[in-house]
């Protein structure tokens, strides 16, 4: 069965402190997405991943396959980053996705 | 672009009766998906369509229908609505190993 876990499930961080999100994978998944759900609802792709390691502003995604392993990092957090992230895995060969439970990140100014 | 538009916002309903969410994406995206997502869950997969003309269940489909007669156009089809279906519907449309792109949620009471 393909399955994502991520944890933790929920985190909460001073302004400023650097943030680590874990997700782990079954055996079938081809690529690795982590995906942002604001406050208001609204979700939005941050990465897709199937190898190494993806930056973009604060935010970087990284993927060990060998581990079946993903990291989701933030750095110099902000309020503004509190949201829901999730890890979603790509079915290998079927494009479609299985989610993980999401984190939801407070971050405190 | 408008990405990947979803109508209506909000919508209440009683039970028994139907309703369609609509789902529009001007990407040019093959692929397009249904979701619901309750309370604290996660997303699960309700249908999904890898082009015009062809559409397969996801994990949830009970209840629920879809039809995809063009590329842009992916509605989702509630023909008797019953409490569990409450929850919130995404819409989300990719190209093949790429980023998915969501709409922003349809809310949908059934009492």
């Amino acid at each position: 069965k393909n399955e994502v876990e991520q944890s933790p499930q929920n985190l909460t961080a001073q302004e400023g402190e650097f943030i680590t999100i874990n997700c782990s994978y079954s055996v079938g998944i081809s690529a690795l997405h982590w995906l942002q759900q604001h406050p208001g609802g609204g979700i939005v792709s941050l990465f897709m991943l199937s190898s190494g390691k993806k930056k973009h502003g604060r935010l970087i995604a990284t993927i060990n396959i060998q581990e079946k392993h993903s990291s989701l990092h933030i750095t110099a957090s902000h309020p503004r980053d509190s949201a829901v992230y999730i890890c979603a895995g790509e079915i290998q060969g079927a494009q479609k996705l299985v989610f993980g439970q999401g984190t939801r990140l407070t971050i405190n100014p | 672009n408008a990405g990947v538009t979803q109508t209506p916002k909000f919508r209440i309903l009683k039970i028994g009766q139907s309703m369609t969410l609509q789902c529009t994406q001007d990407m040019n995206h093959n692929y397009m998906y249904w979701y619901r997502q309750d309370p604290g869950m996660g997303l699960k997969l309700i249908y999904y369509s890898v082009g015009a003309g062809i559409t397969d269940k996801g994990e949830v489909p009970n209840g629920y229908n879809v039809s995809r007669s063009t590329t842009e156009d992916f509605p989702l089809r509630l023909e008797l609505a019953a409490p569990s279906q409450t929850s919130v519907y995404f819409c989300a449309s990719s190209y093949s190993s790429t980023l998915y792109f969501f709409g922003p949620g349809t809310r949908l009471t059934v009492l």
